[in-house]
């Protein structure tokens, strides 16, 4: 069965910092990866997927995730972080075919 | 595109009620819909797959008389709390994943908020 780990509950960084989150997964083959953002009370927003080809995923609002596979990981990146980045990240991992399974989530803080 | 609305955005209802929440797509045709359960500061938990036609596919642990899954077309799936009680109350998102889709993306609904009085 497919499984995803977020180990950071919450980070915060500045304004302007570079930013990682942290994500790994279980699964036997290579999985459909997934990173979607949640604001307040809202629904989720798939900011990029990854399910084949180039490692190296480009998203929207500037974010990117690279899929290692030694590593079982999917890390979400962004060079400058803005303060309209604030909000809830989630992981997700899907196979073909099943459904989707989603990681606790990173709650992101911006210092001004 | 892919447009997913619920209806409604949020209920307050008194205990023992029952709730109906819609979830349509609004510019595609979704074969298989999901419903998820997401209680403050944590992650979604799937309470069922829905396909169009069938009888949903419930996780364990998940009350299928409690919450009813209907989904009679390609574009609508309603999810029913039955006799409602205030450990209903929660963030319930729905899901759909477009017919002959290859990747599994599901497209997200904006939640609906259930307080249960």
């Amino acid at each position: 069965a497919q499984s995803v780990t977020q180990p950071d509950i919450h980070i915060t960084v500045s304004e302007g910092a570079s930013l990682e989150l942290r994500c790994n997964y279980s699964y036997g083959a290579t999985p459909y990866l997934f990173w979607y953002v949640q604001s307040p009370g809202q629904g989720l927003q798939l900011l990029l997927k990854y399910f084949s080809g180039d490692t190296l995923v480009q998203g929207i609002k500037g974010f990117e995730a690279e899929f290692k596979r030694s590593q079982s990981s999917f890390n979400l990146r962004k060079p400058s972080v803005h303060w309209s980045d604030a909000a809830e990240y989630f992981c997700a991992v899907g196979a073909p075919g099943n459904d989707m399974r989603f990681g606790a989530g990173t709650r992101l803080t911006v210092k001004p | 595109g892919a447009v997913v609305s619920q209806h409604p955005s949020w209920v307050i209802c008194k205990s023992g009620t029952s709730v109906k929440i819609e979830c349509r797509s609004l510019d595609f045709q979704a074969t298989t819909m999901f419903w998820y359960r997401q209680f403050p500061k944590q992650s979604l938990m799937l309470m069922a797959t829905s396909n169009e036609g069938s009888k949903a596919t419930y996780e364990q642990g998940v009350e299928k008389d409690k919450f009813l899954i209907n989904h009679a077309s390609l574009t609508l799936s309603t999810l029913t709390v039955t006799s409602a009680h205030p450990e209903d109350s929660s963030f319930y998102i729905c899901s759909a994943r477009a017919t002959g889709t290859i990747d599994n993306e599901q497209f997200f609904g904006p939640g609906t908020r259930l307080t249960v009085l």
